[in-house]
């Protein structure tokens, strides 16, 4: 059976420091996809990026930067100079080939502190 | 409009009415989704749909009733709803159900609440 494991449930750190926010899955598939989405307080979930399985490499956008390594099963998410308005809720998800749902963890709330 | 939208975004119902809640998208996507985020619970998948059939039902209670006209709309129609009910109702939608586009994008949610 899939899981993502978000242990992190509430961080706060103040304006301009950077962060990383955890990330573990499990799964028995070869062929799997995770993902990143954001969950500001108006309650939309904004999707962030999409990693599939074959492609470790790993990702900058901006501020934000993945870091993928199937050797721990890990796909951790840094804010690099963080901002209040990075404060939000932010979920890891997986889903594999087989599946035609998406398994979210349990969210980690982040707090931007001025 | 331009993604996934969604109708009301509040709403506050009795136990005996009944009311639908609406999801349009317009990102041209063929699979859609209803999903349940009480406070401090993970997100619920509660129904799927591609290419308008109904491809899930997580073991959802009866007065919920999914309905997909077509792969751009979908409604989720409410009756005799319990408290515990009241929740954040995300709508989401994707290209494909699985595979290459499968990311899902999400509409703003309808907060439900019920008294």
């Amino acid at each position: 059976a899939q899981k993502v494991t978000q242990a992190q449930t509430e961080i706060s750190v103040v304006e301009k420091e950077d962060v990383t926010l955890d990330c573990v899955y499990e799964t028995r598939d070869t062929t799997y996809y995770l993902f990143w989405y954001k969950q500001p307080p108006s309650g939309e979930l904004v999707f962030l990026i999409r990693r599939n399985s074959f492609d470790e490499q790993n990702e900058i956008s901006g501020r934000y930067s993945w870091n993928f390594q199937k050797s721990t099963s890990s796909f951790n998410f840094t804010i690099t100079a963080s901002q209040v308005v990075d404060s939000a809720v932010y979920f890891c998800a997986l889903t594999t080939n087989r599946d035609d749902k998406i398994i979210f963890g349990k969210g980690t709330r982040l707090h931007i502190l001025p | 409009e331009t993604g996934v939208t969604q109708t009301p975004r509040h709403l506050v119902m009795g136990m005996t009415n009944k009311k639908s809640l609406k999801c349009e998208q317009h990102l041209g996507h063929n699979a859609m989704y209803w999903y349940k985020q009480s406070a401090k619970k993970p997100l619920e998948l509660m129904f799927v749909y591609n290419f308008k059939e109904q491809t899930e039902n997580n073991s959802v209670p009866s007065r919920f009733s999914p309905e997909c006209p077509n792969s751009s709309h979908l409604f989720l129609h409410l009756h005799t709803l319990q408290p515990e009910d009241s929740a954040l109702y995300l709508c989401a939608s994707s290209q494909t159900l699985k595979g290459f586009g499968n990311e899902q994008f999400f509409g703003p949610g309808t907060r439900l609440t019920v008294l």
